[in-house]
């Protein structure tokens, strides 16, 4: 079973560069996540998706953007990267209705010049 | 605003020690509380879960935790660590509108 697949698993990029982060789950879950990690300020959301069509804010939404526009797909897009983007980005799926464990992807490390 | 705060950046203990890591959250409404571990190089995993019922959940590998509504506390536990708890732990409360955000994290090092 996949589960989450996260592609690329790292890339380097040019600032001003726009990259698009995929994330692909086979689950069939309700609500996915985008997360990024960073070290000593651990995992901070950047934007959520409660169902297909729908995506909310999460606490550094700023400079990312997603879309939803199945139940299976989530990708995160990076419009004009800057430097300050460079992480580790995870992807999450879970049942939803807020009773549901996280599933991650494997992440994808990002680094911008 | 919702947040939540974990108490140690990070600990080191030897092996056979006792464990608890620190959690609070400030949410306006019902929360179901996670901890998740993050095994060196590898993505989070559940460690254990509450979403009602008995304060006090069991979760994988000897874990614990307990939760206190009147502190708005969810404290892990482990009466004795091993060197393969190296890890780091993330306290995570889940409202129903599904805005699941972590704390920062406590770094745990088990020297052997």
């Amino acid at each position: 079973t996949a589960g989450i697949t996260q592609a690329p698993t790292s890339q380097i990029l040019a600032a001003g560069r726009s990259m698009t982060l995929r994330c692909t789950q086979d689950m069939r879950h309700n609500a996915m996540y985008w997360y990024r990690q960073d070290l000593g300020l651990g995992l901070r959301l950047i934007h959520y998706s409660n169902t297909a069509g729908t995506t909310g804010k999460g606490e550094v939404p700023d400079g990312y953007s997603v879309s939803r526009a199945n139940t299976d797909d989530f990708p995160l897009t990076l419009a004009s990267a800057v430097p300050s983007q460079t992480s580790v980005y995870f992807c999450a799926s879970s049942e939803g209705g807020g009773t549901g464990e996280l599933f991650f992807g494997e992440g994808s490390r990002l680094t911008v010049l | 605003a919702q947040s939540v705060s974990q108490h140690n950046h990070h600990v080191i203990l030897s092996e056979a020690a006792s464990l608890e890591l620190g959690c609070n959250y400030s949410y306006g409404g019902t929360v179901n509380l996670f901890w998740y571990v993050q095994y060196p190089g590898q993505h989070l995993q559940l460690l254990l879960k509450y979403f009602s019922g008995d304060p006090l959940v069991k979760g994988i590998k000897g874990f614990e935790a307990e939760f206190i509504k009147s502190k708005f506390s969810f404290n892990l536990r482990k009466p004795s660590v091993q060197w393969s708890d190296t890890a780091e732990y993330f306290c995570a409360p889940l409202p129903n509108n599904n805005d699941m955000r972590f704390g920062a994290g406590t770094r745990l090092t088990v020297k052997p």
